[in-house]
């Protein structure tokens, strides 16, 4: 089975600009979560997916949304980038909340 | 919050021998998750406890779960240059997020 799939790998922009990171979950998995990490904040949730619906959203500016779609492939955008938006930003997809999370490689954002 | 926090920060050991990694926590958990991210990469799932259960085993991973102290250990055997990472536990109640702490960095030296 085809792990958690995400593109791309890695990305620059400049500031203000708005990028939209890709996320395959696992086939037969409906939830898709993302989180950010960076050195000094460490990991943190941004958003959940299920059934094409957000289920539950952290501490993170409107500026991050996100959808999913009905193939359960999900999609985050974040608009009006800023130099603090550096990040790994990581998709994981399970079955369920209480199941096993499976995260991707992760994309690389660089803001200049 | 459910946040697990990882102890130590940092080990370093010798190839070959066992280390072990402790996560404490402050809720009461329906499982508690650990996972292995090597640098700058996603996060490998390693094991995932559930709270009626006290020990787990996978090669040679050995995971333990104490619900009366909130805490788990990880230990692992016969360590390998391979498994120089940052190890992360996620405990996880009734939130559907994972929250994690800031995990402990593992040196096998050669």
């Amino acid at each position: 089975k085809a792990g958690v799939t995400q593109t791309p790998r890695y990305l620059i922009k400049t500031r203000g600009q708005q990028v939209t990171l890709s996320c395959s979950p696992i086939s037969g998995h409906r939830s898709v979560s993302w989180y950010q990490q960076t050195p000094g904040q460490g990991l943190q949730f941004l958003f959940e997916y299920f059934s094409e619906t957000q289920r539950n959203k952290g501490n993170f500016p409107g500026r991050f949304s996100g959808r999913q779609f009905s193939n359960s492939r999900s999609e985050m955008n974040v608009s009006t980038l800023e130099l603090g938006d550096s990040a790994l930003y990581l998709c994981a997809s399970s079955l369920g909340p209480n199941n096993e999370q499976f995260f991707g490689p992760g994309t690389r954002l660089t803001v200049l | 919050s459910q946040q697990g926090e990882e102890d130590p920060q940092a080990l370093s050991i010798q190839e070959g021998e066992n280390a072990t990694m402790n996560c404490s926590y402050k809720t009461s958990i329906n499982n508690l998750q650990w996972y292995r991210q090597n640098s700058g990469r996603g996060l490998v799932h390693l094991i995932l406890i559930r709270s009626n259960e006290r020990e787990k085993h996978s090669g040679r991973l050995r995971v333990t779960l104490d619900t009366s102290k909130k805490s788990s250990s990880l230990l692992i055997t016969a360590s390998r240059a391979a498994d120089t990472a940052s190890y992360f536990c996620a405990p996880k109640g009734s939130a559907r997020q994972l929250t994690f702490g800031s995990g402990t960095q593992l040196t096998v030296l050669p």
